[in-house]
């Protein structure tokens, strides 16, 4: 089991360019996470997908969008890339029958923007 | 005023001592309390959660919850430099599928 996949590891865009962050899990899991990690602000939760064909905000979507392609894969992408955007990206995964939610994170993007 | 409130750090501390982490949160609707511990580049993993008030001991980690103070702690016995990550904790209310995280305490086990 690889468990969260996320790719790629290392990016570096300029200001205005686009691009996708792909995530893949292979635990079967129905829930599916994005977040990015700021020094000083913790993860922070940008989209959420409950189960296959659903998505929802979190607590800081501006600027990204997001696509749950399958049970297993969930992308983000920044449309229009701003400096404010540079920082760490994680995606999870969680088993919806689990009470706690435990979450899965993959090893995280890093991305800078410039 | 953020739902969880954790210490950045960093936390500096000798082989062998006793560390003690902790949270303190604002919505009482909590029930799930997690630690997540994160390597220096890597993704976090959970490392022990409880539910409800009480102590959960697992080898050399003790998580302790407190509901009425609205507190939370993880201590670890006997550290070692192994133990130097950062260590998030988390909460969850037991609906819906957000977990909510605090800002992580950075631990350094020095020999």
């Amino acid at each position: 089991n690889a468990g969260v996949t996320q790719t790629p590891k290392f990016q570096v865009l300029k200001t205005g360019q686009s691009m996708t962050l792909q995530c893949a899990q292979d635990m079967n899991h129905n829930s599916m996470y994005w977040y990015r990690q700021d020094p000083g602000m913790g993860l922070r939760l940008i989209y959420y997908s409950a189960s296959e064909g659903t998505t929802d905000k979190g607590e800081v979507p501006n600027g990204y969008n997001v696509s749950r392609l399958n049970k297993r894969e969930f992308s983000l992408r920044l449309e229009s890339a701003a400096p404010s955007q540079t920082s760490v990206y994680f995606c999870a995964s969680s088993d919806s029958g689990l009470l706690n939610n435990e979450q899965f994170f993959g090893p995280g993007t890093r991305l800078t923007v410039l | 005023q953020k739902e969880v409130e954790q210490d950045p750090g960093p936390l500096s501390v000798p082989e062998g001592a006793i560390v003690s982490l902790n949270c303190t949160y604002s919505n009482s609707a909590f029930q799930y309390f997690m630690w997540y511990r994160q390597y220096s580049r890597k993704g976090p993993e959970l490392l022990m959660y409880t539910y409800s008030s009480g102590n959960k001991e697992d080898g050399r980690f003790t998580a302790q919850v407190d509901k009425s103070s609205k507190y939370i702690s993880l201590f670890i016995r006997d550290s070692q430099p192994s133990d130097s990550a950062t260590y998030l904790c988390a909460m969850f209310t037991g609906g819906g599928n957000k977990l909510t995280f605090g800002t992580g305490t950075q631990l350094k086990v020095e020999l």
